[in-house]
């Protein structure tokens, strides 16, 4: 079983729709949880942390559900420019490393 | 600031021969990583270094080795180039206070 876990996609929806991306992670210790976006060809970037109580910035939307160790992103009002893979990212150990999951793909149509 | 680089940008290598990927990182950052990232994988960790002098081993570390001289660079070498090892190879840097990880634009490296 994979450490991080994630449906690959793709997602194809239409601007201004509403989409939710899940993962799982299989480490119950792991400590940190975060969202990164990457741009085809590109290197990964930091979306947003992933706090306990649930975060907001802007259209964006975490949670995390420690108990059922799943962390979910929900993007509303989708834009052209939210096209790309979205990698979910666990830190599990000391020395600052990370788990990424392998992505989904998020493709937003005119 | 450049944040992190890497160079070179692409390279084609033979099977046998070797090179060397540089990483360089301008935010006094302590920690930096190498990651591969395959089609369907999600980046994997090669090998790490907590600070200048130490490097230590990820998730697939066999075929690599890595050397951290000098605090702002971290070298990833390939000794005897594989087709296995046909990737996308980034850098990533980050410091001890907060977990974002920085990354650099990546190498494609395509080994025949």
């Amino acid at each position: 079983r994979k450490e991080v876990e994630q449906d690959p996609g793709p997602f194809n929806v239409p601007e201004g729709a509403t989409v939710a991306f899940n993962c799982t992670y299989s480490n119950s210790a792991s400590q940190s949880f975060f969202w990164y976006r990457q741009d085809c060809r590109k290197e990964p970037k930091l979306l947003m942390s992933v706090y306990s109580s649930g975060n907001e910035d802007g259209r964006f939307t975490a949670q995390l559900n420690r108990a059922s160790q799943y962390i979910s992103l929900l993007i509303r009002d989708s834009k052209l420019s939210d096209s790309a893979t979205y990698l979910c990212v666990v830190r599990s150990g000391s020395a600052r490393q990370l788990t990424f999951g392998s992505g989904t793909q998020l493709t937003v149509l005119p | 600031n450049a944040g992190v680089t890497q160079t070179p940008k692409f390279r084609v290598l033979k099977t046998g021969q070797s090179m060397t990927l540089l990483c360089a990182q301008d935010m006094n950052h302590e920690y930096m990583y190498w990651y591969r990232q395959d089609p369907g994988m999600g980046l994997r960790l090669i090998h790490y270094s907590v600070g200048e002098g130490t490097t230590a081993k990820g998730e697939v570390p066999d075929g690599y080795n890595v050397s951290r001289l000098k605090k702002q660079n971290f070298l990833l070498g390939l000794e005897s180039a594989a087709p296995s090892q046909t990737s996308v190879y980034f850098c990533a840097s980050t410091d001890g206070a907060y977990y974002e990880q920085y990354f650099g634009p990546g190498t494609r490296l395509t080994v025949t």
